[in-house]
């Protein structure tokens, strides 16, 4: 079965730089959510999308946006990176349209270091 | 507020021993809650999940959780645990049935030989 993709896997930037994560749900998936893991740390929400509107925001800082396109793909953009913005980048999507609750498939991260 | 607590941080056991990690919830009303597993380097992945119902919830790889309102736990179990059960555990949670999760900080299992 198809899974949640994200791209990079693996990403090296330099402080103040930008990078762009990129997330493909599962086909028919309408609804996109980011999380944010730090070392040793657990996941923390960073924000989510519902056919293409933002649904919920959680702790994401000003320097961070991000959108859902018409093909329900996601792109987080992260600026002026710090280095404590090193993590391992989780997306998870699900669908809501099927009515009901339902649980959310996390795709395998992208790696951000920044140095 | 709305939360999700894990018991235990670290925990060393042997082949075939069984496995209880504890996970409380602070949601009133309804309440989702989640059992992930993450395998070093690897995604998180699905164990098991309680929206309504049986409050005995059975998942992948013979683990089990038992959702008691009365003490507000979800408390993962397995009766005989592997070596390849070495990973670190999630419980979460959310307060509706599409947002967001909260997850708790993580049980670092050690099954040794």
């Amino acid at each position: 079965a198809a899974g949640v993709i994200q791209s990079p896997r693996h990403l090296i930037k330099e402080k103040r730089e930008t990078a762009t994560l990129k997330c493909y749900p599962i086909p028919r998936h309408d609804t996109v959510y980011w999380y944010q893991q730090g070392p040793g740390q657990d996941p923390q929400f960073l924000i989510s999308f519902y056919e293409k509107m933002q649904s919920d925001k959680g702790s994401i800082p000003d320097r961070f946006s991000a959108q859902q396109f018409s093909d329900y793909h996601s792109e987080l953009n992260m600026s002026s990176l710090e280095l404590g913005d090193s993590a391992l980048y989780f997306c998870a999507s699900s669908r809501r349209g099927g009515g009901g609750p339902g649980e959310q498939y996390f795709g395998p991260g992208t790696r951000l270091t920044v140095t | 507020a709305q939360s999700v607590s894990q018991h235990n941080h670290h925990v060393i056991l042997s082949e075939a021993a069984s496995l209880e990690l504890g996970c409380n919830y602070s949601y009133g009303g309804t309440v989702n809650l989640f059992w992930y597993v993450q395998y070093p380097g690897q995604h998180l992945q699905l164990l098991l999940k309680y929206f309504s119902g049986d409050p005995l919830v059975k998942g992948i790889k013979g683990f089990e959780a038992e959702f008691i309102k009365s003490k507000f736990s979800f408390n993962l179990r397995k009766p005989s645990v592997q070596w390849s059960d070495t990973a670190e555990y999630f419980c979460a949670g959310r307060g509706d049935s599409w947002g967001k999760l909260q997850f708790g900080a993580g049980t670092q299992v050690v099954v040794t030989p």
